[in-house]
């Protein structure tokens, strides 16, 4: 199974782009990059996936490189309510199932005023 | 949008009960799963289940069972509480190769 690797934490000026990192250099050619992020205490939330192209959707923009091996998810312009934990993942093939999703550590990103 | 409802935000159970954590979906997805959350270990699959009467085990089933009579309901069921099984527990479901929707988490306390 893929693993994938982010900084721990991230700080943000209000009103900038957020750039957030993610290596995910074994990753096999079918598994998705997922994003997702969690609000202090609530459920983690959806954000974009991608497979091989840029993704841009109305919360980000998820640009992957052309050897898939790292992605970085940027969020335009952040606001204070974009404090979050962004976890990013692969996601993983299960038998004949969907799949499911492993969550590793994320990067505690902290949008500054 | 999807909705993805626990029954309970927070709940105190004593050592040995049997308990019982629901999560109902309106969205007629087929994938529903059970993670816990634990303050340095992240999310953990416990369980999770991709069609009526179908289910799997995650990382972590130990000391869990799940329940899946209806599409749209997935129960996770601790056989006897103990202390160790304290935690944040989060459900979840998806369509294939979408994103995933979760609930907003139940709290369980084991005293």
């Amino acid at each position: 199974d893929a693993k994938t690797t982010q900084p721990p934490s991230m700080d943000c000026a209000e009103g900038r782009a957020a750039n957030l990192p993610c290596n995910h250099s074994t990753i096999s050619g079918n598994e998705y990059v997922y994003w997702y992020r969690q609000i202090h205490s609530q459920g983690p939330q959806y954000i974009i996936h991608g497979l091989k192209n840029n993704e841009t959707n109305e919360m980000a923009s998820l640009i992957i490189t052309e050897d898939r091996k790292s992605s970085t998810l940027i969020l335009p312009h952040a606001t204070l309510r974009d404090t979050a934990v962004y976890y990013c993942i692969v996601r993983v093939g299960v038998g004949g199932s969907q799949g499911n999703l492993i969550f590793g550590k994320g990067t505690k990103l902290s949008v500054k005023p | 949008d999807v909705k993805v409802t626990q029954s309970s935000r927070y709940l105190v159970k004593r050592t040995g009960e049997k308990v019982f954590l629901e999560c109902v979906q309106d969205m007629d997805h087929e994938n529903m799963f059970w993670y816990r959350q634990d303050p340095g270990l992240g999310l953990r699959l416990i369980y999770f289940s991709y069609d009526v009467k179908m289910k799997e085990k995650g990382d972590i089933p130990e000391g869990y069972s799940v329940s899946r009579e209806k599409k749209e309901r997935f129960s996770l069921i601790l056989e006897s509480a103990s202390t160790n099984q304290t935690s944040m527990y989060l459900c979840a479901s998806s369509l294939k190769a979408t994103g995933y929707t979760f609930g907003s988490g139940t709290r369980l306390t084991v005293v």
